[in-house]
């Protein structure tokens, strides 16, 4: 299957400063990346669409202006964390569509972030 | 809107003996209905998928799974579970293809003991 990387695999920050996370598809572009969010022991839950060349499409309940992304490439899309505070402490999983063939995501090994 | 129930947080075999994972869906269309594996504080990897056709799907690690729509159920199944089945399992639905938005059920950590 394809690959999809994330960097940095773990970032601890103080409470108030800002984290990005990258997410790369290496061997195919990816018009549509995710970014999913896991708390420890919970499933994924989907936090925004990111779209190359346009808006990301952010899910009910999330914030725009604090979960910042950036897709500006067909192989790159991320993910800012602006004005981290404890509660963002969480594992952020990106996927990216591979619409050649069979339309699957593939996700990235996933980010953990902790927040002191 | 879409759901997925994985009934049991966690379930525990003996090496070698029948892994059974559960997963009931909602869906106002068709679904598209996948299974994905999590090793610890790694990504996910599909494990298996259904869009359309064949009913019972088989996927890698031996493991397969059968779409039943009267019953909306996808459960995940292997007939020996080994070691290295120990894993987080997610059945996730989407009302598109793979690509497409996927809503992941709560799931299951498989323990497997000698």
């Amino acid at each position: 299957g394809a690959v999809v990387s994330q960097h940095p695999s773990r970032v601890i920050c103080k409470s108030g400063t800002s984290v990005k996370i990258e997410c790369r598809s290496l061997d195919f572009q990816a018009t549509t990346m995710f970014w999913y969010r896991q708390f420890p022991k919970q499933s994924l839950m989907l936090m925004a669409t990111s779209n190359e060349g346009s808006k990301a499409t952010y899910e009910q309940g999330v914030e725009k202006d604090k979960f910042l992304i950036n897709h500006a490439s067909l192989t790159l899309s991320t993910l800012t964390v602006t004005s981290a505070h404890p509660e963002d402490s969480s594992f952020y999983i990106c996927s990216a569509r591979d619409n050649r063939g069979q339309d699957t995501q593939y996700f990235g090994p996933g980010t953990r972030l902790t927040v002191l | 809107a879409q759901s997925v129930t994985q009934l049991g947080s966690h379930v525990s075999v003996s090496e070698g003996a029948l892994v059974l994972l559960r997963c009931n869906y909602s869906s106002s269309v068709p679904p598209y209905l996948f299974w994905y594996v999590q090793y610890p504080n790694q990504g996910l990897q599909l494990l298996l998928k259904y869009t359309t056709g064949a009913t019972l799907v088989k996927g890698i690690n031996g493991f397969e799974a059968e779409f039943k729509k009267s019953e909306t159920s996808f459960h995940l199944t292997k007939p020996s579970a080994h070691m290295s089945d120990a894993a987080e399992y997610f059945c996730a639905v989407s009302d598109a293809g793979g690509g497409n938005k996927l809503t992941f059920g709560t799931g299951t950590q498989l323990k497997v003991e000698l």
